[in-house]
């Protein structure tokens, strides 16, 4: 079965102070792995796709890479308006459908 | 920019009642899909649609039904409204062929 796992659950950062986010997963040929933001009470936002062990997207502070087992989300000199749950979820080859971990919180302080 | 749109931001129903809730989506995208969101559980499928009057199931379709009359617009329908129905509801959309699924900005259902 399919398996999504991202940690830490939260996560509380001061404005500026850098770290990563972590997404371990577990599929049957993997078709893409899928970060999104999600604000309270919002939809979660598309930030990357990753495909391949080795890739790298980045969109301003953050940066997404991939490998055989695991994803990791990194902030750089985050900002308060970088606070949000982050979601990952993966797709399996000849699937439509996508799994999602339960997310990562991150909350930075000005 | 990717548009989808979901009827309502915030519902209230009572026990039993028919709900329907409506997603619509201006990309032209194959695929449209229902979620719900629940603390401690993520987001859970509950169906999908490929095209037009074709629709899979998810992971838990009980007590739900979906109609998908235009290519646009996906319906999820609860029959019959209990209150572990209460949650997040989340539609998305596709292009057929690709992965990326954008999402609308969600239905908070209570059902008292």
């Amino acid at each position: 079965e399919d398996q999504v796992t991202q940690s830490p659950e939260a996560l509380r950062l001061q404005e500026g102070e850098s770290s990563s986010l972590n997404c371990s997963y577990t599929v049957s040929g993997l078709r893409g792995l899928f970060w999104y933001r999600q604000d309270p009470g919002k939809g979660p936002e598309f930030l990357f796709t990753l495909y391949s062990a080795g890739e790298e997207k980045e969109k301003e502070r953050l940066k997404a890479t991939l490998t055989k087992k695991e994803s990791f989300l990194h902030i750089t000199a985050p900002k308060p308006e970088d606070s949000a749950t982050y979601l990952c979820a993966v797709r399996r080859t000849g699937f439509q459908k996508l799994v999602f971990g339960t997310g990562t919180r991150l909350l930075v302080s000005p | 920019d990717v548009k989808v749109t979901q009827s309502s931001r915030y519902l209230v129903k009572r026990t039993g009642e028919k709900v329907f809730l409506e997603c619509v989506q201006d990309m032209d995208h194959e695929n449209m899909f229902w979620y719900r969101q629940d603390p401690g559980l993520g987001l859970r499928l509950i169906y999908f649609s490929y095209d037009v009057k074709m629709k899979e199931k998810g992971d838990i379709p009980e007590g739900y039904s979906v109609s998908r009359e235009k290519k646009e617009r996906f319906s999820l329908i609860l029959e019959s409204a209990s209150t572990n129905q209460t949650s997040m509801y989340l539609c998305a959309s596709s292009f057929k062929g690709r992965e990326t699924q954008y999402f609308g900005p969600g239905t908070r259902l209570l059902v008292l």
